[in-house]
């Protein structure tokens, strides 16, 4: 079993809609929750940490649930420049060390 | 700009041949490098973890003979694939972190091995 699972897709939606993607972790022991994004041929950028008691930024929300072991991000508003891989990552065995998800491609389409 | 300098951004070469990969912290100290690969349509894997001044620490499967790591400054760590082979062909991706600075990654490496 991946230390960190996500649908990898692809998810085709239309712009303006609202799109959530989920993950699941096995290792109880992580510290630290984020989720990044990759565009193609790119190195991941962070889009935002993730915390039990959510956060947004913008039209981007993140949830953290610890008792689940299961990390969400909910995209509202959709913009064909949200068109990207996005990438679930936990840290293990200290806070720099990520682990990453297959990612989750996302089409947005005109 | 760039804090994390990874170099060169693509390389194609023949099978047999070593290639070395170079990242640098631009305006930070780098105490930690990370390495990292990733094949087409898959995640990120951490190769090895790379401290200033000691042997670095590979990751279960990666073999510490065929990607030989260096990180001899706190500015500079080298990844080099030795006697490469077409399932080398990847992209390869550096991240650096140090004292309060967030973890940066590298633009990344195609490497081709033909």
């Amino acid at each position: 079993r991946k230390e960190v699972e996500q649908d990898p897709g692809p998810f085709n939606v239309p712009e303006g809609a609202t799109v959530a993607f989920n993950c699941t972790y096995s290792n109880s022991a992580s510290q630290s929750f984020f989720w990044y994004r990759q565009d193609c041929r790119k190195e991941p950028k962070l889009l935002m940490s993730v915390y039990s008691s959510g956060n947004e930024d913008g039209r981007f929300t993140a949830q953290l649930n610890r008792a689940s072991q299961y990390i969400s991000l909910l995209i509202r508003d959709s913009k064909l420049s949200d068109s990207a891989t996005y990438l679930c990552v936990v840290t293990r065995g200290g806070a720099q060390k990520l682990v990453f998800g297959q990612g989750t491609r996302l089409t947005i389409n005109p | 700009g760039a804090v994390v300098s990874q170099h060169p951004s693509w390389v194609i070469c023949k099978s047999g041949t070593s290639v070395k990969i170079e990242c640098r912290s631009l305006d930070f100290q780098a105490t930690t490098m990370f390495w990292y690969r990733q094949f087409p349509k898959q995640s990120l894997m951490l190769m090895a973890t790379s401290n200033e001044g000691s042997k670095a620490t590979y990751e279960q499967g990666v073999e510490k003979d065929k990607f030989l790591i260096n990180h001899a400054s706190l500015t500079l760590s080298t990844l080099t694939v030795t006697s490469a082979h077409p399932e080398d062909s990847s992209f390869y991706i550096c991240s650096a972190a140090g004292g309060n600075s967030p973890l940066h990654f590298g633009n990344g490496t195609r490497l081709t091995v033909t």
